[in-house]
C-alpha cells in the first residue's frame, strides 16, 4: 500500500533562518507531488508541484523553494523564513495519470517562525 | 477567475442527525470533483469523489450530489456522528488539470 511521510512534524523556528521541510513517498512510482500552505482556519493554497525529478512547477511567487532530487522525495525550503511564513505544510500525491486526480495527504508539517 | 467556495464557514448539527455541507464551484468545464475531511491537526483524508457524467454518488454513510446546471457540489453525511467534526474541503478539477480547493466548513457535532 502506498503511504506518505513528512518530518518534521512540528518545528519552530526564528527569522531569517533557513527551512528544509521533506516529504517521501512509498509504494508507487512517478508520482506526481504537491507542496500546499494551509494558514489557521484557512484553505489549502498549492505552492509547488512536480511530476518528475528536478521538475518543479511553482504556483506563486514566495520565499520559498522546492526540489525533487528523487522520485519519490519532495523537499521545501527558504534560504531565509520570514513571519508569514508560519502555517501547515501539507505534501500530497496522485497518481501520474493526470495532476487533477485525487490527492493523498501527509501529516504535514506545523511551522511556527518567531 | 476559477473559484471553488462554501456557502457556510460552520455548520453545527445534531448527533444522529443528517449533515448537508455545500459548496459551488466556477468553472463549468471542471469534470471530476473531490470531498475531503480534515481533523484538527492532520492532513485532509478522502471520503468521496464525483465525475461530471454523474449527479449523485453514495459512499457508507456519505453521499455527494452534483448539479451541473447550477454548479453546485453537496456532502450528505447520513447519522452524523461525534467522529464527523472536522473542516470538510471541496475540491475541483479545473482545466488547468490541478486542483482548486474551496475554504472549508467546519462541522461541529452537539452531543
Amino acid at each position: 500500500s502506498q503511504t506518505i511521510h513528512q518530518w518534521p512534524a512540528t518545528l519552530v523556528q526564528p527569522v531569517g533562518s533557513p527551512l528544509s521541510l521533506e516529504c517521501t513517498v512509498e509504494g508507487t512510482s512517478n508520482p506526481n507531488l504537491y507542496w500546499y500552505r494551509q494558514a489557521a482556519g484557512r484553505g489549502l493554497q498549492l505552492l509547488f508541484y512536480s511530476v518528475g525529478i528536478g521538475q518543479i512547477s511553482s504556483e506563486v511567487p514566495q520565499n520559498l523553494s522546492a526540489s525533487r532530487p528523487q522520485d519519490r522525495q519532495f523537499i521545501l525550503s527558504s534560504k531565509k523564513l520570514l513571519l508569514s511564513d508560519s502555517g501547515f505544510y501539507l505534501c500530497a500525491w496522485s497518481t501520474p495519470a493526470g495532476l487533477g486526480n485525487d490527492q493523498l495527504f501527509g501529516p504535514g508539517t506545523r511551522l511556527t517562525v518567531l | 477567475g476559477e473559484s471553488v467556495g462554501l456557502h457556510l464557514p460552520t455548520l453545527s448539527v445534531q448527533e444522529g442527525d443528517n449533515s448537508i455541507i455545500n459548496c459551488a464551484y466556477s468553472n463549468s468545464a471542471s469534470d471530476y470533483f473531490i470531498w475531503y475531511k480534515q481533523e484538527s491537526g492532520k492532513g485532509p483524508q478522502f471520503i468521496i469523489d464525483i465525475r461530471s457524467n454523474m449527479d449523485k454518488r453514495q459512499g457508507q454513510r456519505v453521499t455527494v450530489l452534483l448539479n451541473k446546471t447550477v454548479k453546485h457540489l453537496s456532502l450528505q453525511i447520513a447519522a452524523t456522528q461525534p467522529g464527523d467534526s472536522a473542516v470538510y474541503f471541496c475540491a475541483e478539477n479545473s482545466n488547468t488539470g490541478k486542483l482548486i480547493f474551496g475554504q472549508g466548513t467546519t462541522l461541529q457535532v452537539k452531543p
